[in-house]
């Protein structure tokens, strides 16, 4: 059973431009949670995704936003990228059986330059 | 506002010492409550979460923690820890948002 898989594991990105993150959640799993985290510090809630719309959001501005698919998996846009935005992004996903419990995919590595 | 403190951002011990790792949460009413853990190499995973009953929970490997509402604190316990314990670990109270803490690096010394 493959647990969560997130691609690309390694991004390198200039100020201003765009990037999308993808995520495959764990099988049976239909929620999926965003989070980022920058060196040192814990993760910080993004937003979470459940039946295709956004249904939480922590605080971030609007240049991030997300979709989720039909068969779950989901997608991160950051717009204007910033150097600050440079973390790794974790992506996690739920069952509906239990959904307080998360599981965490490996992350993408982002660093803007 | 929601905040999650962890008092050690950085703990060393040898093995077989007795572990104690802090947590102190800012919210009011039901608070959801986990510690997660990520060793070396390793994605995050769930260590063990309070939800309700009783507030000694145990988890995966030997630990608990306790729940204790009049002081906001959900502390991580291990009576005898093992060099493969090194790892970082994040408490993470849940009110409508999950937060976690900034972590504290767990190195156990042979």
């Amino acid at each position: 059973d493959a647990g969560v898989t997130q691609s690309p594991t390694h991004l390198i990105k200039t100020r201003g431009q765009q990037v999308t993150l993808r995520c495959s959640p764990k099988s049976g799993h239909d929620t999926v949670s965003w989070y980022q985290q920058a060196l040192g510090q814990g993760p910080q809630f993004i937003f979470q995704y459940y039946e295709e719309e956004e249904r939480q959001r922590g605080n971030f501005p609007d240049r991030f936003s997300g979709h989720q698919f039909p068969n779950y998996s989901s997608e991160l846009n950051v717009n204007a990228l910033l150097l600050g935005d440079s973390a790794l992004y974790l992506c996690a996903s739920s069952s509906p059986m239990i959904i307080e419990t998360q599981y965490f995919g490996p992350g993408t590595r982002l660093l803007v330059l | 506002a929601q905040s999650v403190s962890q008092h050690n951002h950085h703990v060393i011990l040898s093995e077989a010492a007795s572990l104690e790792l802090g947590c102190n949460y800012s919210y009011g009413g039901t608070v959801n409550l986990f510690w997660y853990v990520q060793y070396p190499g390793q994605h995050l995973q769930l260590l063990l979460k309070y939800f309700s009953g009783d507030p000694l929970v145990k988890g995966i490997k030997g630990f608990e923690a306790e729940f204790i509402k009049s002081k906001f604190s959900f502390n991580l316990r291990k009576p005898s820890v093992q060099w493969s314990d090194t790892a970082e670990y994040f408490c993470a109270p849940r009110d409508d948002k999950i937060i976690f803490g900034k972590g504290t690096r767990l190195h156990i010394l042979p």
